[in-house]
């Protein structure tokens, strides 16, 4: 069974960067699929952020993507999000989940963590 | 990019009934590539339907989708207490992936 867990700090302050991470276990990273975030806020309803290939390529949102950088780091099983000079506007619930990059729906998310942007 | 509008809003119904969720796309989603998920409070998204009718893994024959091009429907034939929950579609045709602004289904 695949699962994903978001791990980060909780605060951060305007202008610096988002840091998360999401571990994932049951499955290696390494063996294919695409890795995603997502994230949910009560303004904006859920909106995908970008998403890593097992290989490292990315693929943004357009209105995310100058500030958006998704990585993979394969010996650890996991893969991360930054996303930098960030404002209130990026308080939200951020999740990971399984993609597949336009054959299938994300099937497997993690739980999710509340990151709130406030000094 | 593709928006996704979802009707109604709210959908307030009593247990044993049927309800019909729509999803209405700006432009056709190409392959009818148009998921359909479940979400309680404090929880995940959860896959009920992938490729506009396909029911994911374990999920109830209770629920279906229907639909192409820029109209989808998810209808749920006999509402379980476990249902009343937000449901939101989301579309995986043509990037950036884009999602519905979800239907609250309540308990009437």
């Amino acid at each position: 069974q695949v699962q994903l867990q978001e791990s980060g700090p909780r605060l951060v302050k305007p202008s610096e960067t988002l840091s998360l991470t999401c571990s994932v276990s049951g499955y290696s990273i390494s063996s294919g699929y695409y890795w995603g975030w997502i994230r949910q806020s009560p303004g904006k309803g859920l909106e995908w952020i970008g998403t890593v290939s097992h290989s490292g390529s990315t693929f943004y949102s357009p209105s995310l993507k100058s500030r958006v950088t998704i990585s993979v780091d394969m010996s650890k099983n996991r893969f991360s999000l930054n996303l930098s000079s960030v404002t209130a506007a990026d308080t939200a619930v951020y999740y990971c989940a399984r993609d597949f990059f336009g054959s299938q729906p994300f099937d497997y998310w993690g739980q999710g963590t509340l990151v709130t942007v406030s000094s | 990019e593709i928006v996704l509008t979802q009707s109604p809003g709210t959908l307030s119904l009593s247990p044993g009934e049927r309800a019909t969720l729509s999803c209405r796309a700006s432009q056709t989603v190409r392959n009818n590539y148009l998921a359909w998920y479940q979400q309680k409070p404090g929880q995940a998204p959860r896959l009920l339907i992938s490729g506009a009718s396909s029911r994911a893994t374990g999920i109830p024959d209770r629920f279906s989708g229907s639909g192409s091009g820029t109209d989808f429907t998810l209808t749920i034939s006999r509402l379980e207490p476990e249902d009343f929950a937000v449901y939101y579609c989301q579309q995986y045709a043509t990037s950036p992936w884009t999602f519905g602004q979800g239907t609250k289904v309540e308990i009437k």
